[in-house]
């Protein structure tokens, strides 16, 4: 697609139940991040995904959060045993790496916005 | 602990005013400054800054970036109801060259 797509853009869920967010990036982009942002706050780095190497999850906050990235496209975030305090906007972003000098730009998908009822 | 600070946190101008927005980074073998435009949800990016001293510029946007004193200054001139956002400063650092640390944003907004 032409740019990087999020869905849902909105989920409520019950405390305790598990939920999962997907991200389509920018085709032919080969690094994904997922970020989160929790209301006045910046952005939160939670997992890089590039290319056929080993993800880096080390932001994310605790094993109930999990990552995949299916054949180097669609990635899914898996929140399970939702707690209130993961309520925010799951922002997913992906790029071209051209290198590990400088960091390339990131596009940015709208986002989904996570409330834990 | 890499950091990232801007300000100001929030800033009321009017139509045709024009403003400085802040950042001043702490961290590990600086990378790059980058800055994105967030409205609603989506940030979409601005500018990256790797060298001191030159100024990067879109339009009425304009960055540059000092690396002995650690900031970046985004300016807008003759702002717009359209520039009313929140504006991030993220820096790229350290080793694993990919991971950003983003500020908490200044959330700008322009006044008819």
């Amino acid at each position: 697609g032409a740019g990087v797509s999020q869905s849902p853009s909105n989920k409520v869920t019950e405390k305790g139940k598990d939920v999962e967010l997907r991200c389509d990036p920018i085709s032919g982009h080969t690094a994904l991040y997922w970020y989160r942002q929790s209301l006045g706050q910046g952005l939160e780095f939670l997992i890089y995904f590039q290319g056929n190497s080993a993800p880096d999850k080390s932001g994310l906050p605790s094993d109930r959060f999990s990552a995949e990235r299916t054949g180097g496209s669609v990635s899914t975030l898996t929140i399970q045993r939702t707690q209130q305090e993961d309520s925010a906007v799951y922002l997913c972003a992906s790029s071209s790496a051209f290198g590990r000098v400088f960091h390339p730009e990131a596009f940015f998908g709208q986002g989904t916005r996570l409330t834990v009822v | 602990e890499d950091k990232v600070v801007q300000s100001p946190l929030s800033l009321v101008v009017h139509e045709g005013d024009t403003v400085t927005l802040n950042c001043s980074y702490e961290v590990t073998n600086f990378r790059s400054l980058l800055w994105y435009k967030q409205e609603k949800k989506a940030p979409t990016f601005l500018f990256m800054l790797t060298s001191s001293g030159i100024e990067k510029k879109s339009g009425r946007l304009s960055s540059i970036l000092d690396k002995k004193e650690l900031f970046s200054i985004l300016n807008i001139t003759a702002t717009q109801t359209g520039d009313s956002a929140v504006y991030l400063c993220a820096v790229g650092a350290g080793a694993g060259s990919y991971q950003l640390t983003f500020g908490k944003g200044t959330k700008l907004s322009v006044i008819p």
